[in-house]
């Protein structure tokens, strides 16, 4: 079985400032990570995922994360965050091997405060 | 190049009626999701083709709901009747095959029942 567990039902951050948005995973094998974001009323967008290699991946929209094999972590973070950046995030976590789909987490808000 | 393609965007039903989504995934993508999005809650996996064969239906109640991919290139899903539990929004997705490729999600069919 595979999950994703996101701690934070909504993360508030000031304009300007670093933001991270945690995510833990629980899988039997290597996993694939990926992050998704939501806009008000719109389907879900790619923003970047971890395969293999460098465990710091960058994205789109100045967006990161870090895989922390140890603590089965693969956090998102900025450092610079934009009102723009307010939206809903979700990690998501597929098995190494077979053909499983993505399992998602229950989202995290973003609030970014001018 | 285009993204996946849904229809329709929105719908209002009355419980026990019947209600059909399209969805046109991108092209040369072999493999299409369908999620099922609740308000508040992370996407969850209802059915997983890949061309035209069903990689997993585990999650998709199918005493009312059911889904095809005749050709290996656009899908239906339909549920009927409708419970009042059934309103969330319906996500289409599509990948390349492979663990590592991104899955590309549509805007997403709406459906509320009342």
């Amino acid at each position: 079985a595979q999950s994703v567990a996101q701690p934070e039902d909504q993360v508030n951050v000031a304009e300007g400032n670093p933001l991270t948005v945690k995510c833990t995973y629980s899988v039997s094998g290597n996993p694939y990570l990926f992050w998704y974001v939501q806009y008000p009323n719109r389907g879900l967008q790619f923003l970047l995922k971890y395969i293999t290699g460098d465990n710091l991946v960058k994205g789109s929209y100045g967006f990161e994360a870090e895989f922390n094999k140890s603590q089965t972590s693969f956090h998102l973070k900025k450092p610079s965050a934009l009102v723009s950046d307010s939206a809903l995030y979700f990690c998501a976590v597929r098995l190494y091997t077979g053909r499983r789909a993505l399992t998602f987490g229950s989202g995290t808000r973003l609030q970014v405060q001018p | 190049e285009a993204g996946v393609a849904q229809s329709p965007r929105y719908k209002i039903i009355e419980k026990r009626q019947s209600v059909a989504f399209w969805c046109n995934p991108i092209s040369g993508h072999a493999t299409l999701y369908w999620y099922q999005q609740i308000l508040g809650q992370g996407p969850k996996l209802l059915i997983q083709f890949q061309n035209n064969g069903v990689v997993d239906d585990s999650q998709l109640p199918k005493d009312r709901f059911s889904a095809e991919r005749l050709k290996g290139v656009d899908s239906t899903l339909k549920i009927q009747p409708a419970k009042l539990e059934d309103s969330a929004v319906y996500l289409c997705a599509s990948s390349l095959e492979g663990g590592e490729s991104a899955i590309y999600f549509g805007e997403g069919s709406w459906l509320t029942v009342v």
